[in-house]
């Protein structure tokens, strides 16, 4: 599996820290994306870009901040503001435009202590 | 605001019965519909959109306007068919963006 990639696949922090999560993609997709999954709640987004140094806020933004320095890498930061971290955070990229086709990371979960 | 309902959390089959897994959505404009699928230990990845009207590994999915759904069939299951299946709705617009619904899990039993 080549194409978007994500790291750690586990991480472990302690309340209070914040903490980034890698996403970089080799497709050259200009669109990314953040979800986290719960059980039972299905994917939920976080935030989303278009296009490099733009960002829009998705369903549960609050806690999370990012950024989208380069067409390649879209790093999240989940801060000790965000209530309920421990989650599975998936990363998925694409082309711009209706219909496009979302491809996935395999995904960090990320466990706070 | 756009909403994906996926009313069946686990839905269990025999090999080789049909199988439709539902799902009905709520979104003001022209609704763009898609089935993920998440295999045991693979990446979520793409089954099928809606304006393909394409079969995949047997399945099919038929957008119903009046109804607002766009429920996934197969007249036959199989074992490898068992998965995690999420129904997305795609928001047009400059700012695109998927809306999952909460997922049903399919399990094919022998």
């Amino acid at each position: 599996d080549g194409g978007i990639t994500q790291s750690p696949k586990y991480l472990f922090r302690k309340e209070g820290q914040n903490v980034t999560l890698s996403c970089e993609q080799n497709l050259n997709h200009d669109a990314m994306y953040w979800y986290r999954q719960d059980p039972g709640q299905g994917l939920r987004l976080i935030y989303y870009s278009q296009i490099v140094n733009d960002f829009q806020k998705g369903d549960i933004a609050e806690g999370y901040s990012v950024s989208r320095e380069k067409k390649e890498s879209f790093p999240l930061t989940v801060t000790s503001a965000q209530k309920n971290p421990t989650a599975f955070y998936l990363c998925a990229s694409s082309i711009t435009g209706p219909y496009s086709e979302q491809f996935f990371g395999p995904g960090t979960r990320l466990t706070v202590l | 605001a756009q909403r994906v309902t996926q009313p069946e959390k686990l839905l269990s089959v025999f090999k080789g019965a049909p199988v439709e897994l539902k799902c009905n959505y709520s979104y003001s404009g022209s609704p763009e519909l898609f089935w993920y699928v998440q295999y045991s230990r693979q990446r979520l990845q793409l089954l099928l959109r809606h304006i393909s009207r394409e079969s995949i590994k047997g399945f099919t999915a038929d957008l119903n306007k009046g109804e607002t759904s766009f429920h996934l069939k197969k007249p036959f299951a199989q074992e490898e068919d068992s998965a995690m299946y999420y129904c997305a709705l795609g928001s047009g617009g400059s700012n695109y963006k998927l809306t999952f619904g909460k997922g049903t899990l399919l399990t094919v039993n022998p």
